[in-house]
């Protein structure tokens, strides 16, 4: 079965510290990778994909994830964190055998 | 372009009335999904429309939810009769090409059924 585990509920970090958001999948043929971000009272916003080509992916405000085909992750991070980063992330995957599934969330804390 | 459009943005209403969730996407989109999200289930795809055609609405919950996309810039959700259960946000999404490329969200539709 297809599947998506983002297995922290909750990631605290501190202002300037690096962040990692974990994300590990489970789908039959190649997937395609995305990560969502969401503010309270607001829908869901692209921040970046893999599809294929280089593992490291760059995307909206400063964060990059790595595709790791291995070990089936896909993890968000940012060298620095801002208080502004505060919010939910969700990650989410797609392959041909499925049609596209989120992560249940995990919510990211900066503090000053 | 404004993005994709939900109306309304709150809506409450009386277990056993009708709601109707309305849908504007992206100009040029051809790809439209209607999610739910809840602190229990998170976010759960309820259809896909691609060219106005549902693709997939294995994710409705039962008949009592219904959608439709009569042309490539409107659509709506149907929920009849509403049951309390069904309180949740309601999101609409568009992309430019299917499940591959990147979805934008519309701020959602907050139903409360009482």
């Amino acid at each position: 079965a297809q599947s998506v585990a983002q297995p922290e509920d909750q990631v605290n970090v501190a202002e300037g510290n690096p962040l990692t958001v974990k994300c590990t999948y489970s789908v039959s043929g190649n997937p395609y990778l995305f990560w969502y971000v969401q503010y309270p009272n607001r829908g869901l916003q692209f921040l970046l994909k893999y599809i294929t080509g280089d593992n490291l992916v760059k995307g909206s405000y400063g964060f990059e994830a790595e595709f790791n085909k291995s070990q089936t992750s896909f993890h968000l991070k940012k060298p620095s964190a801002l208080v502004s980063d505060s919010a939910l992330y969700f990650c989410a995957v797609y392959s041909s055998a499925s049609k596209i599934i989120f992560g249940s969330g995990t919510r990211l804390s900066i503090r000053p | 372009d404004a993005g994709v459009i939900q109306s309304p943005r709150h809506e409450v209403t009386e277990m056993g009335q009708e709601v109707t969730l309305r849908c504007k996407p992206i100009s040029g989109h051809n790809s439209l999904f209607w999610y739910r999200q809840t602190m229990m289930r998170g976010l759960e795809l309820l259809i896909y429309f691609n060219n106005n055609v549902p693709i997939d609405d294995s994710g409705m919950p039962e008949d009592r939810f219904s959608a439709k996309m009569p042309n490539a810039s409107f659509s709506t959700l149907k929920i009849q009769p509403s049951e309390p259960r069904d309180s949740a946000v309601y999101f609409c999404a568009s992309s430019f090409r299917g499940w591959n490329t990147e979805a934008f969200f519309g701020q959602g539709t907050r139903l409360t059924v009482v």
